[in-house]
């Protein structure tokens, strides 16, 4: 089983649509979490923090859930330049560092 | 402010052959953390340093190293490149050491091993 898993996609959606994603993780004693957005052949940029409480941010909602090893992002009214590859990642704290695991990313398609 | 700088762009290696990549942090960050991305997937956790220690290694065989300098700037060294080592490499900076810091990314260095 791999570390984080997440859906590849594509996932192809109309503009406006609201789309969810999501991501599980395998170590249980994962610290913090978090999602990136990746454009084609662009640096990863953080779109958000993930809180076992939740998060929002405009039209961007983030769920940790601890007791099943997951975390969620929504978007909401998307937009075409919502149109992006998300990574969700994962971080642990092993031997005095931090250990940083990243999801293979979602692939998000917004169309007209 | 200038953000993480990373060079060269693109380079182009045959098989066996040794790459050093550079990194420099945002000013104030004293850590920095190397990742492989290879095409379609997630990027790939090597290193992380902070004030000149490693202080996290992912799963990368010995040939990967890195070193960090006390202006807290970087180098990846990759020894006799395999194919499998052509990747988009990224190196991203954070002021410390907390998990909950957001990780600032270059735009990474395009390896082309041949």
């Amino acid at each position: 089983r791999k570390e984080v898993e997440q859906d590849p996609g594509p996932f192809n959606v109309p503009e406006g649509a609201t789309v969810a994603f999501n991501c599980t993780y395998s170590n249980s004693a994962s610290q913090s979490f978090f999602w990136y957005r990746q454009d084609c052949r662009k640096e990863p940029k953080l779109l958000m923090s993930v809180y076992s409480s939740g998060n929002e941010d405009g039209r961007f909602t983030a769920q940790l859930n601890r007791a099943s090893q997951y975390i969620s992002l929504l978007i909401r009214d998307s937009k075409l330049s919502d149109s992006a590859t998300y990574l969700c990642v994962v971080i642990g704290v092993t031997g005095g560092g931090n250990k940083l695991t990243f999801g293979t990313g979602t692939q998000l398609k917004v169309e007209l | 402010d200038a953000g993480v700088t990373q060079s060269p762009t693109h380079l182009i290696k045959t098989r066996g052959q040794q790459v050093t990549l550079r990194c420099s942090p945002i000013s104030g960050h004293k850590s920095v953390s190397w990742y492989q991305q290879v095409l379609g997937q997630g990027p790939q956790f090597i290193f992380q340093y902070y004030e000149k220690e490693e202080r996290g290694r992912g799963n990368f065989p010995d040939r990967f190293s890195a070193r960090q300098f006390p202006n807290y700037s970087s180098e990846l060294n990759v020894n006799a490149l395999l194919l499998g080592d052509s990747a988009l490499y990224l190196c991203a900076s954070t002021p410390g050491l907390l998990s909950s810091y957001e990780q600032y990314f270059g735009p990474g260095t395009r390896l082309t091993v041949t």
